[in-house]
C-alpha cells in the first residue's frame, strides 16, 4: 500500500505555544488529505479536509483559526495547533487519498502524539 | 450521535477459528465502507473495503459482508492468527460523486487471538 509519514511522532509543548505537524505522502500524489484526532478510547474524529491549493474544509465544531491547515503541494499538508492548551492534547492522524488509488482508499500516517503542559 | 457503531469493545477468539467483527450504521447516505486495523500509537492500516453496490468482498483471509437493509456490515477473519490481535475500526463515507470524503469511524473493537 501507499506510504504516508508524519512528523514529529510525538511532541510536548507548553501551554500557549504553537505546534506544527507535517504529513507527507511518500510514493504518490495526494489530491486530498484529511486530519483526524483521536482521544483515548474514542474513535477517530475527522477535523478537516484539505485539497491541494485550496482552503481546508473544517468539520463542525473545529476552530479553523486554532487548527491551521496548509496543503501547499500534492505531497505535503501541515496542521498547526495555535496557542495550544492542555485540552488540545490528543493523537493527531493524517490520511491521504488520490483518485489514482484504487477505490479512493485513504492511507493513514503513523500519527502524532501531542501533549500540552 | 454515533453514526457508526461497533457495539463490542472487545472480542476474544481462539487461534484458527473465525473472528467476526460487527458494525452498524445509521446514516443512509453512507455508500462506502472500510475496515482498518490499528496498533497502539500507530495510524490505522487499511484492510478491506466494500461499496454499497456489493454485498460481499473477499481478500485472502478477510471477507466483508454488507447488509444494506439492516445497515449492518461485518468483517470475517478466517483462520484467525495471533498477528491479527489489534483494534479494528469500521469506517464509512458518503461519497459526493467525485474525490474522497472524510471517514466516519466507529469506536473500534479490540480483537484478541488466543493461542
Amino acid at each position: 500500500g501507499a506510504v504516508v509519514s508524519q512528523h514529529p511522532s510525538r511532541v510536548i509543548c507548553k501551554s500557549g505555544t504553537s505546534v506544527k505537524i507535517e504529513c507527507r505522502s511518500l510514493d504518490f500524489q495526494a489530491t486530498t488529505m484529511f486530519w483526524y484526532r483521536q482521544f483515548p478510547k474514542q474513535s477517530l474524529m475527522l477535523m478537516a479536509t484539505s485539497n491541494e491549493g485550496s482552503k481546508a474544509t473544517y468539520e463542525q465544531g473545529v476552530e479553523k483559526d486554532k487548527f491551521l491547515i496548509n496543503h501547499a503541494s500534492l505531497t505535503l499538508s501541515t496542521l498547526t495547533v495555535t496557542s495550544a492548551h492542555p485540552e488540545d492534547s490528543s493523537f493527531y492522524i493524517c490520511s491521504a487519498s488520490s483518485l489514482a488509488q484504487t477505490q479512493e482508499t485513504q492511507y493513514f500516517g503513523p500519527g502524532t502524539r501531542l501533549l500540552v503542559l | 450521535d454515533q453514526q457508526v457503531k461497533q457495539n463490542s469493545p472487545s472480542l476474544s477468539v481462539q487461534e484458527g477459528r473465525i473472528s467476526i467483527l460487527n458494525c452498524d450504521y445509521t446514516n443512509s447516505m453512507f455508500d462506502y465502507f472500510l475496515w482498518y486495523k490499528k496498533y497502539p500509537a500507530e495510524g490505522p492500516t487499511f484492510l478491506i473495503s466494500i461499496s454499497s453496490i456489493k454485498d460481499k468482498n473477499e481478500d485472502g483471509r478477510f471477507t466483508v459482508f454488507l447488509n444494506k437493509s439492516a445497515k449492518h456490515l461485518s468483517l470475517h477473519i478466517v483462520p484467525s492468527q495471533p498477528g491479527d490481535s489489534a483494534v479494528y475500526f469500521c469506517a464509512a463515507s458518503a461519497r459526493s460523486g467525485g474525490g474522497a470524503d472524510g471517514l466516519t469511524f466507529g469506536k473500534g473493537t479490540h480483537l484478541i487471538i488466543q493461542p
